[in-house]
C-alpha cells in the first residue's frame, strides 16, 4: 500500500519558534509538495520539489523554507513561527509524469500561540 | 489571478440525483492535466478523476464523469446517482506543463451535501 507519512497529526508551537514538519513517502516518487489548507481558501502551494535537492517556490513561500536531501523525505521549515501560520499542512507526492495523481499525507494541524 | 476557480462554495443535492460541480481554469500551456479530489470530513484527500488536455473524450470513473470543454476552459465534475457518502469537500486541480517539474494548483473547493 502506497503511503505518505507526516510526522505529527497535531502540533502546538510558540510564536518565534523554529518548526520542522516532516514528510516521508515510500513510493519512490520524484515530485513532492507542501500545501496549507485554510477554510475558504482551498489548498495553497507553499513549495514543491521535483527531485532530490531541487525546490521551487509555490504561491505562498514567504516565511517558509524546505529541504529535500533524500528522495523519500521532504521537510517544511518555519524559521520563526507566527500566529498567521496556524493552519492545516498537507504533504503530497507523485511520479514525475503528466497524468499522475497526487498522493496525500493525513495532514498536520499546526497551532502557533 | 486565480488559476482554478470553483464558483460554488456549497451545493445541496437530493440522494440518487445527479449533481454538477463547476470548475474553470486559466493557463497558457497547451499541455496540462485536470484532476478532481474528494475530501471527506475525515480529512483524507481521495483522487477521483483525471482529464488530459489532449484527451478528446470526457473522462469517466464509475459514477464520476468530467465534462471537459477546452475552448471554455471548464472541467466540471458530474456525480450521478448521489449517495450520502458523497457528502464532502471537492477540489478541482490543474497540473501545468508536460515536464517533470509541473506544479499542481487547487481551487477553493465546493462543499457538497447530499440530503436523504
Amino acid at each position: 500500500d502506497v503511503k505518505v507519512t507526516q510526522s505529527s497529526r497535531y502540533l502546538v508551537k510558540r510564536t518565534g519558534e523554529k518548526v520542522f514538519l516532516e514528510c516521508v513517502q515510500d513510493m519512490d516518487h520524484e515530485n513532492m509538495f507542501w500545501y496549507r489548507q485554510d477554510p475558504g481558501l482551498g489548498l495553497r502551494l507553499i513549495y514543491f520539489s521535483y527531485d532530490v535537492k531541487m525546490k521551487e517556490k509555490g504561491d505562498i513561500p514567504e516565511g517558509y523554507s524546505v529541504s529535500r536531501e533524500k528522495k523519500e523525505r521532504f521537510s517544511l521549515i518555519l524559521e520563526s513561527a507566527s500566529t498567521n501560520q496556524t493552519s492545516m499542512y498537507l504533504c503530497a507526492s507523485r511520479l514525475a509524469r503528466a497524468n499522475e495523481k497526487l498522493f496525500f499525507g493525513s495532514g498536520t494541524q499546526l497551532s502557533v500561540l | 489571478a486565480q488559476k482554478i476557480t470553483q464558483t460554488q462554495p456549497g451545493m445541496f443535492v437530493q440522494e440518487k440525483e445527479a449533481v454538477t460541480l463547476d470548475c474553470t481554469y486559466d493557463t497558457s500551456d497547451q499541455s496540462y492535466g485536470l484532476f478532481w479530489y474528494k475530501q471527506p470530513s475525515s480529512g483524507e484527500m481521495i483522487f477521483l478523476i483525471y482529464q488530459g488536455s489532449y484527451d478528446e473524450q470526457n473522462a469517466t470513473e464509475g459514477r464520476y464523469s468530467l465534462n471537459f470543454q477546452k475552448a471554455r476552459k471548464s472541467a466540471n465534475l458530474v456525480i450521478s446517482a448521489s449517495q450520502l457518502g458523497d457528502s464532502a469537500m471537492y477540489f478541482c486541480a490543474m497540473r501545468e506543463g508536460s515536464t517533470n517539474a509541473g506544479k499542481s494548483t487547487f481551487g477553493d473547493g465546493t462543499t457538497l451535501t447530499v440530503k436523504p
